[in-house]
């Protein structure tokens, strides 16, 4: 079973609009941790936000927020205002294991962003 | 914030030989280290977890003899692909994690290699 599912391969939207990317994940863990990643083109991973399974409010990082439903197991990521650089690969992430060597960060199959201008 | 560097950016080498990929922690300590492998279009899959002073943890599937990885201090870790072939032509990239502090994950800026 996939551990992180995103299921928009692909989005266009217009300059400018607020974009929700979607996220859900699996696991058993009552602890555990979800991030959210930019990657342009050039191949790097940038860290945008970051959601603890025990944090009570929604993360907010600037023009990102995760909107967090524990119970129903989504971490989508809300992009306001969207701008024709947040083009890019989107990729959602869950951290399990919290003891040494158990660490794990596992990807979702990412969403590719497209900002028409 | 926490930086990690990649070496080299982009290798090209012949079937049969061997290379190797540094992940170096500048500002930070990172006992625990990531290799991702990532094809085009496709996600990052985890190979291994590089722990410092122990032996690394391979995923299922990942050729432990092919993917050599050595955690030899808190701020370095190495992948050697040895004796390479055109099929190992891959996107690579490692991660650390602070062991203090942050939660988050810092990427290196990945390795492109290609083999001929």
């Amino acid at each position: 079973a996939q551990k992180i599912t995103q299921t928009q391969p692909g989005m266009f939207v217009q300059e400018k609009e607020a974009v929700t990317l979607d996220c859900t994940y699996d696991t058993s863990d009552p602890s555990y941790g979800l991030f959210w990643y930019k990657q342009p083109s050039s191949g790097e991973m940038i860290f945008l936000i970051y959601q603890g399974s025990y944090d009570q409010q929604n993360a907010t990082e600037g023009r990102y927020s995760l909107n967090f439903q524990k119970a129903r197991k989504s971490a989508n990521l809300v992009i306001s205002a969207s701008q024709l650089g947040d083009s890019a690969m989107y990729f959602c992430a869950m951290r399990e294991g919290w003891d040494f060597g158990n660490e794990k960060l596992t990807f979702g199959t990412g969403t590719r962003l497209t900002i028409i201008p | 914030g926490a930086v990690v560097s990649q070496h080299p950016s982009r290798v090209i080498c012949k079937s049969g030989t061997s290379v190797k990929i540094e992940c170096r922690s500048l500002d930070f300590q990172a006992t625990t280290m990531f290799w991702y492998r990532q094809f085009p279009k496709q996600s990052l899959m985890l190979m291994a977890t590089s722990n410092e002073g122990s032996k690394a943890t391979y995923e299922q599937g990942v050729e432990k003899d092919k993917f050599l990885i050595n955690h030899a201090s808190l701020t370095l870790s190495t992948l050697t692909v040895t004796s390479a072939h055109p099929e190992d032509s891959s996107f690579y990239i490692c991660s650390a994690r602070p062991d203090r502090g942050l939660n988050g994950y810092t990427f290196g800026s990945g390795t492109r290699l290609t083999v001929v």
